[in-house]
């Protein structure tokens, strides 16, 4: 069975600072990665995704991520944070395997970034 | 292109009753799966649907249902209400059958009293 653990249920930074949120899968076959953003009362908005390719990603926002087979990691980063920043976020995996893993997205518990002025 | 659409955004409940909640998904996306968020369980998967079918279900009871239309529309019914089932409800729209990303609509948040 496929999980998502985020390491560190809150993050404070200064504003500047770099962002570093981590997050580790498990998954029996090659996994499709998300990262995830929520704010207030708000839906999810997609910051970045690996499916195949290129294992450094880039995002919105300023936003990358690495995809590390070795760690089984897909750490999400930010070279410097902005007060915008400050909201939840959301590490998930899903998997290309067919049949009922398809439409299913597990999630980490995620991470609340609060940014410091 | 519209973004997903939930309605409605809010919604109290009574203990007992039943609610219905929609979701249309992104022009063209034939696949809408189900989520709900609460601050205990984090955000967990419900359902999906894909071309009027039930592809993949989460583990919940069969009180929580759901169906699609053939414009790609979707319902999620919850019956006989419990407290516990206050929660955001997430919808997310997929497009293609490998359906590797997610767009997600604002939610609606249900409050049973």
């Amino acid at each position: 069975a496929q999980s998502v653990t985020q390491l560190g249920s809150h993050v404070s930074v200064s504003e500047g600072a770099l962002v570093l949120l981590r997050c580790n899968y498990s998954s029996s076959v090659p996994p499709y990665l998300f990262w995830y953003v929520q704010y207030p009362n708000q839906g999810l908005q997609l910051l970045l995704k690996y499916t195949t390719g290129a294992t450094l990603v880039k995002g919105i926002n300023g936003f990358e991520a690495e995809f590390k087979k070795s760690e089984t990691s897909f750490h999400l980063t930010k070279p410097s944070a902005h007060m915008s920043d400050a909201a939840e976020y959301f590490c998930a995996v899903s998997f290309n395997a067919g049949g009922t893993s398809y439409g299913k997205l597990t999630f980490g518990q995620g991470t609340i970034l609060t940014v410091h002025p | 292109k519209a973004g997903v659409t939930q309605t409605p955004r809010y919604l109290i409940k009574t203990r007992g009753q039943q609610v219905t909640l929609s979701c249309s998904p992104i022009s063209g996306h034939r696949s809408v799966s189900w989520y709900q968020q609460t601050p205990g369980q984090g955000l967990q998967f419900l359902f999906e649907y894909f071309s009027e079918t039930q592809r993949n279900k989460g583990n919940f009871p069969g009180r929580f249902s759901g169906r699609q239309f053939s414009n790609s529309r979707s319902e999620m019914n919850v019956s006989t209400l419990e407290l516990g089932d206050s929660a955001l409800y997430l919808c997310a729209s997929m497009e293609g059958w490998t359906r590797t990303e997610a767009f997600f609509g604002q939610g609606t948040r249900l409050t049973v009293v």
